[in-house]
């Protein structure tokens, strides 16, 4: 079975642009979390969904949105790109949303350059 | 807040050399602790996930064991091929996944 897909795998931006970064979830898992990672760090959550619907947000700017499709997949947004918003982008699916913790199982990431 | 510390940050064995990683965290309520491998350009790999103090997990050279304060990762006479970054993450509402800043373990042949 296929894993978690994202897209694209490389991306290099300026300042002030805008990116939109793509993820396919497991089949069958209705969950979708966005993590970003900086380098020497652990992954930070941004946002998650569930069937359509936010869930969870973390402590990042409103320049950060994303959504999610009725297929359950999901596209993550940043406006007005800073140096600081270069990272690894990683995409984790999960079968639901956390009333347990549901394992989640991440894709391969989007590396998002900003210059 | 939540907060998850990994130690050592990093850690270079001999192969065959058995050891230990630790995870202490301080949450309000934990619903599962998990441990993932992460090599370098990639996604982070599944590996366990403790719900419950006095709960072990093995897998191959792997044990995972969970308190009610801290996580231990036992590898068992490591390979290089276990080099890698080693994850700790918990999870205490909605899914949200809240990581240490990981151990690097470099086994030399």
């Amino acid at each position: 079975d296929a894993g978690v897909t994202q897209s694209p795998t490389h991306l290099i931006k300026t300042r002030g642009q805008h990116v939109t970064l793509r993820c396919s979830p497991i089949s069958g898992h209705k969950s979708v979390s966005w993590y970003q990672q900086v380098l020497g760090q652990g992954p930070q959550f941004i946002f998650q969904y569930y069937e359509k619907e936010e869930r969870g947000r973390g402590n990042f700017p409103d320049r950060f949105s994303a959504r999610q499709f009725p297929n359950y997949s999901s596209e993550l947004n940043v406006n007005a790109l800073l140096l600081g918003d270069s990272a690894l982008y990683l995409c984790a699916s999960s079968f639901r949303t956390s009333g347990g913790a549901d394992t989640q199982y991440f894709g391969p990431g989007t590396r998002l350059t900003v210059l | 807040e939540d907060q998850v510390t990994q130690s050592p940050e990093a850690l270079r064995l001999q192969e065959g050399e058995s050891s230990s990683l630790n995870c202490s965290y301080t949450v309000s309520g934990l619903r599962g602790l998990f441990w993932y491998r992460q090599d370098p350009g990639k996604g982070p790999e599944f590996l366990f996930t403790l719900y419950s103090a006095g709960e072990e997990k093995e897998k191959e050279r792997l044990k995972a064991t969970l308190t009610k304060k801290e996580s231990f990762l036992h590898i068992t006479a490591p390979k290089p091929e276990d080099s890698a970054t080693y994850l700790c993450a918990v999870c205490t509402s909605y899914g949200k996944l809240t990581f240490g800043q990981g151990t690097i373990l470099t086994v030399h042949p």
